[in-house]
């Protein structure tokens, strides 16, 4: 069975900063990944998905996030964090045909001035 | 596209009421999934329709869970006798049926069991 496990709950960096946010998947099968973004009190919100095209995905926001199938990770990047980043974000993997995403526990973001 | 939209956003209730919660998914989405979200964790799969019809429930969806899809539009999802370990927040996605296409998600009804 698929699953995903996101390494940090909690992540602080100063604004201007690298945003490194880690994810590993366990999969028996190529994945589909994403990661989407949740403000208080609000859905979730897409910011990349990797579907094989590329292992080097663009998101929205200057995010991106490459996929390391001998690392079995798909780690969340943004070269300069900015406050509005501050958010939880969630690493999911897609099982099978049905569409279902199976989500990571979180990771907070602290945008520090 | 007007979105996911989820009724109501907030919902308070005493230990034993029954709720009732409505989601209406993207108009040309024939996918609609249900996720529970509790503080701190992230959201768990309860149920998913394709149409009308439901494909899968989770095991975290006990017999006092039922999930509608009627016409396979509009979904409900009603809760009996709630307990107060029901309180979190539900949310509901829509998705095309086009392999693994991402999940739009509305803003989620927050349900607090008193």
């Amino acid at each position: 069975a698929q699953s995903v496990t996101q390494l940090g709950s909690h992540v602080s960096v100063s604004e201007g900063a690298l945003v490194l946010l880690r994810c590993n998947y366990s999969s028996s099968v190529p994945p589909y990944l994403f990661w989407y973004v949740q403000y208080p009190n609000q859905g979730l919100q897409l910011l990349l998905k990797y579907t094989s095209a590329a292992t080097l995905v663009k998101g929205i926001n200057g995010f991106e996030a490459e996929f390391k199938k001998s690392e079995t990770s798909f780690h969340l990047t943004k070269p300069s964090a900015h406050m509005s980043d501050a958010a939880e974000y969630f690493c999911a993997v897609s099982e099978g045909n049905t569409g279902k995403l199976i989500f990571g526990q979180g990771t907070t973001l602290q945008v520090k001035p | 596209d007007t979105g996911v939209s989820q009724n109501p956003r907030h919902k308070i209730t005493k230990r034993g009421q029954n709720v009732t919660f409505r989601c209406d998914p993207i108009s040309e989405h024939n996918r609609l999934y249900w996720y529970r979200q509790t503080l701190g964790q992230g959201p768990e799969f309860l149920t998913y329709f394709q149409n009308e019809a439901q494909l899968e429930k989770s095991r975290l969806l006990s017999d006092r869970f039922s999930a509608e899809r009627p016409k396979g539009s509009f979904s409900t999802l009603e809760i009996q006798r709630t307990e107060q370990g029901d309180s979190a927040m539900y949310l509901c996605a829509s998705s095309p049926w086009t392999g693994n296409s991402p999940l739009h998600f509305g803003n989620g009804t927050r349900l607090t069991v008193t």
